[in-house]
């Protein structure tokens, strides 16, 4: 089955600088790559996702790299805000998306002021 | 983006009894999916919720244990039997939509003592 890595486990940066989150995943098969943020107490949420046929994709401040050939995938976050404080989760599957999930373990992401 | 709801928020349960969740969405959709989250950990698909037939378990999961109803389009419930304090742990349900994007509820953090 598929297996996700994800570094590093923390991250903290200052306000204002950029946050880069690196997954790798095993599974050639794997097409779809969404990243979530998940906040205390709350349910992950679906902040961008890339599938493979494309190598990046933007949403204002964050942005997603893929690379099929290493089979390795990264959240980029610009600007970085104190609500960008959060536990981010890579996450990969083959069928489009419309198969369960395999996540990375995360990465508490910290912003200091 | 679908609106999910799960029920309960929370719980406190003895060991040996069993906890029934339920998932609820705003719209009719296809996937639906239950994951565990361990406290502090990441998250583990546990099934996929078939409506009309009976969900399809992951490996290290098994129906006895987890039992998982789909009656309809919209609605799927997750039972936890016979529990111990290692089920202690976020239960999440997800469904697929749009262009097969995940999304998640809120999550039900359960307690065994």
């Amino acid at each position: 089955g598929e297996n996700v890595e994800q570094h590093p486990s923390t991250l903290s940066v200052q306000e204002g600088d950029s946050a880069v989150i690196k997954c790798t995943y095993s599974d050639s098969a794997s097409n779809y790559f969404p990243w979530y943020k998940q906040e205390l107490g709350k349910g992950p949420q679906l902040i961008i996702d890339i599938r493979s046929n494309v190598g990046e994709k933007k949403d204002q401040r964050i942005a997603v790299t893929l690379n099929k050939t290493a089979k390795h995938f990264s959240l980029h976050i610009t600007e970085t805000q104190p609500e960008d404080s959060a536990v981010y989760f890579c996450a990969a599957t083959g069928g489009g998306g419309a198969d369960g999930l395999t996540f990375g373990k995360g990465t508490h992401l910290i912003i200091q002021p | 983006s679908a609106v999910i709801s799960q029920k309960p928020s929370r719980d406190i349960c003895q060991r040996g009894t069993s906890l029934t969740i339920q998932c609820q969405v705003d719209s009719q959709v296809t996937m639906m999916f239950w994951y565990r989250q361990q406290p502090g950990q990441s998250l583990t698909l546990i099934a996929t919720a078939n409506q009309g037939s009976e969900a399809t378990y992951e490996s290290g999961f098994v129906i006895d244990k987890f039992p998982i109803s789909r009656p309809n389009l919209t609605f799927s419930t997750l039972t936890v039997s016979n529990m111990s304090p290692e089920d202690s742990s976020i239960y999440l349900c997800s469904v697929v939509e749009g262009a097969r994007e995940q999304y998640f509820g809120p999550g039900t953090r359960l307690t065994v003592t």
